[in-house]
């Protein structure tokens, strides 16, 4: 079974708008992390944002917020105010288990999202 | 702010050839780790190190890949026999507690 499932493989949003990618996760652990990271063009991994299983408030940095649903095991990423630099590919990942410092990541496989003006 | 810093940025080599991969982990970290990306898939884990020593690794990181910490600075990975299926993007990580930083990345082609 996949552990993170983003189901939209391609995301369209007006430039100002608001946007949320879906993300899902699997897992029997109690303890977990979950991150958003961005990918432009380029190549580079920039990391967005981290939730933590136990955090009792969603993450929030900047613009983007993470929308953390633990029963329904969905954490989706939401930018507001969508600008024409947020186009890129963007992906959850997942690490498991207490003390997780140094465990690995598991990554979902992208949204695409494109900004229109 | 500090980063993850990789080089070089893009390699390209033949077949067989050994290459290293050169990371330098935000200073205060604890955790290091590589990834790849192969074109147009998903991110992939291939090993971590901690202490000094592998914490985890996977089913991809064989007896052709090596990582070292030689001076507490630098983290390396060497391929030693490269396939043309090991083009990819690599991509070191770091991180203390929660957060995982990675680098921008070294594209390897394999020819």
């Amino acid at each position: 079974a996949q552990k993170i499932t983003q189901t939209q493989p391609g995301m369209f949003v007006q430039e100002k708008e608001a946007v949320t990618l879906d993300c899902t996760y699997d897992t029997s652990d109690p303890s977990y992390g979950l991150f958003w990271y961005k990918q432009p063009s380029s190549g580079e991994m920039i990391f967005l944002i981290y939730q933590g299983s136990y955090d009792q408030q969603n993450a929030t940095e900047g613009r983007y917020s993470l929308n953390f649903q633990k029963a329904r095991k969905s954490a989706n990423l939401v930018i507001s105010a969508s600008q024409l630099g947020d186009s890129a590919m963007y992906f959850c990942a997942m690490r498991e288990g207490r003390g997780t410092g140094r465990r690995a990541l598991t990554f979902g496989s992208g949204t695409r999202l494109q900004v229109q003006p | 702010e500090p980063e993850v810093t990789q080089t070089p940025s893009h390699q390209v080599t033949q077949m067989g050839q050994e290459v290293i991969l050169r990371c330098v982990p935000i200073s205060n970290h604890l955790y290091f780790y590589w990834y790849r990306q192969i074109l147009g898939q998903k991110v992939e884990f291939l090993v971590s190190f901690y202490n000094n020593e592998i914490s985890e690794k996977s089913e991809i990181f064989d007896d052709q890949f090596s990582v070292e910490r030689p001076d507490g600075s630098n983290f390396t990975l060497k391929i030693r026999s490269t396939k043309l299926e090991d083009s990819a993007m690599y991509f070191c990580a770091s991180g203390v507690g929660g957060e995982l930083f990675f680098g921008e990345g070294s594209r390897l082609t394999v020819l």
